[in-house]
């Protein structure tokens, strides 16, 4: 199985900067998605392709990946920004997604 | 605008067979894309289960295609799952999904999300 490994938590201050990452054998060969879920809800897709952002996504949400580890960073972070985060990604064989990130805005 | 629907049981006995389907509206599966199922339990966060084309290729978590079928009927614009020989590990939140494909395997988001359907497998 392919495996994900996101940092479990992850705390920012309001209006300063957070990274997420997730690291992953071979990762840069393959495309990387990242996914906001805040409480009772459903995943909301945020970052695509690595770095695209869907319409509707704030420019605060940004995406970078490297050989191993992608990044996701929210810039000016606000209280909104508060829920878990997770990386998908595939490996020709299957589809995976990190174990995810609880981002708390302290 | 898009939408998905997940419904069906929300309680299964031990090795008994879990049957969801996805309903979408706003748009024709016959159209294109892929669709997609996903899972969240507690402990393993969310697990990719598979995903299906509108011409019926699938393509499926390795772990779990000994005891999966994917399928779709495009009259009804719905898609479904079954999972057999269901444990107490396959209870979770079920979401049905959109899965954009740009290379199988490769490069693919899911977007939008049903708003999940919790399934115990419980006796």
């Amino acid at each position: 199985s392919y495996e994900l490994t996101q940092p479990p938590s992850v705390s920012v201050s309001p209006g300063q900067t957070a990274s997420i990452t997730c690291s992953g054998d071979k990762l840069g060969d393959n495309y990387v998605c990242w996914y906001q879920q805040k409480p009772g809800q459903s995943p909301v897709l945020v970052i695509y392709e690595n770095a695209k952002r869907p319409s509707g996504i704030p420019e605060r949400f940004s995406g970078s990946s490297s050989e191993y580890t992608a990044t996701l960073t929210i810039r000016g972070t606000q209280a909104m920004d508060e829920a878990d985060y997770y990386c998908q990604a595939g490996d020709r064989t299957t589809v995976a997604f990190g174990g995810g990130t609880k981002l708390t805005v302290l | 605008q898009m939408q998905l629907q997940e419904s069906g049981p929300g309680l299964v006995k031990p090795s008994e067979t879990l049957s969801l389907t996805c309903s979408v509206s706003g748009y024709s599966i016959s159209n294109g894309y892929w669709w997609g199922w996903i899972r969240q339990t507690p402990g393993k966060g969310l697990e990719w289960i598979g995903s299906i084309y509108h011409s019926r290729r699938t393509y499926y978590n390795p772990s779990l295609k000994s005891r999966l079928t994917i399928s779709v009927d495009t009259s009804k614009n719905q898609f479904s799952l079954r999972l057999t020989s269901v444990t107490a590990a396959d209870t979770a939140i079920y979401y049905c999904a959109r899965d954009v494909v740009q290379q199988l395997g490769v490069n693919n988001w899911f977007d939008p999300w049903g708003r999940g359907t919790l399934v115990t497998v419980s006796s």
